[in-house]
């Protein structure tokens, strides 16, 4: 598959602790973002990269998180202390090309649950 | 602010009758609006945008700016078409952030 990689798929923990999730975009893709989408609503921005330059990180919700990507390749997603509600579909999306004709190419997610 | 309304979370309709997904938006600048579908154990994935004024799997959708609204289209609905909708608000600022909406789940009965 040379879609978006995400893992792990899921992931369980315990409220307080940290978690660390990855994003591997379509090779090439210069664009990468990260969505959280929580039950019965539909995905919300959180941050995006352009290569390894983080670009926009105000919508990021707390300073619980934070997002890298080293070198302008796979990205990974933090979130420290973790509460319960963080529980959420966490999408990483790719893309390449001019902003106004890039399309996004979406992840199958990591779906957190905090306990 | 930015905000996209769906005002249906289900839709139910028959095999060959028509669909319209509502979707109406808010926003202050230029819109660029799409509309994503999800099915069944896939991604979400893009499914057609305001500006290529195309018609994908016999779905089309109009940008009215007088109304804000960008409703989806489809005169002959098919079972395939069973999945989760979304409207989204494109903003651009060097990149194509997105302001989804809440989702409309579509059910085609045979």
């Amino acid at each position: 598959d040379t879609g978006v990689s995400q893992n792990p798929r899921h992931k369980i923990t315990k409220r307080g602790q940290n978690v660390t999730f990855r994003c591997d975009p379509i090779s090439e893709h210069n664009r990468l973002y990260w969505y959280r989408q929580t039950l019965g609503q539909g995905p919300e921005f959180l941050t995006y990269f352009q290569n390894e330059a983080q670009l926009e990180k105000s919508r990021l919700l707390s300073d619980r998180f934070s997002a890298e990507r080293p070198k302008g390749s796979f990205s990974t997603l933090e979130i420290q202390r973790t509460e319960q509600g963080d529980s959420a579909m966490y999408l990483c999306a790719s893309s390449r090309g001019a902003a106004t004709n890039e399309k996004l190419f979406f992840g199958s997610g990591t779906q957190l649950s905090v306990l | 602010a930015q905000r996209v309304t769906q005002p249906e979370k289900l839709l139910s309709v028959f095999k060959g009758a028509p669909v319209e997904l509502k979707c109406n938006y808010s926003y202050s600048g230029s819109p660029e609006l799409f509309w994503y579908v999800q099915y069944s154990r896939q991604r979400l994935q893009l499914l057609l945008r305001h500006i290529s004024r195309e018609s994908i799997k016999g779905f089309t959708a109009d940008l009215n700016k007088g109304e804000t609204s960008f409703h989806l289209k489809k005169p002959f609905a098919q079972e395939e078409d069973s999945a989760m909708y979304y409207c989204a608000l494109g903003i651009i600022q060097g990149a194509q952030k997105l302001v989804f909406g809440q989702g409309t789940r579509l059910t085609i009965n045979p």
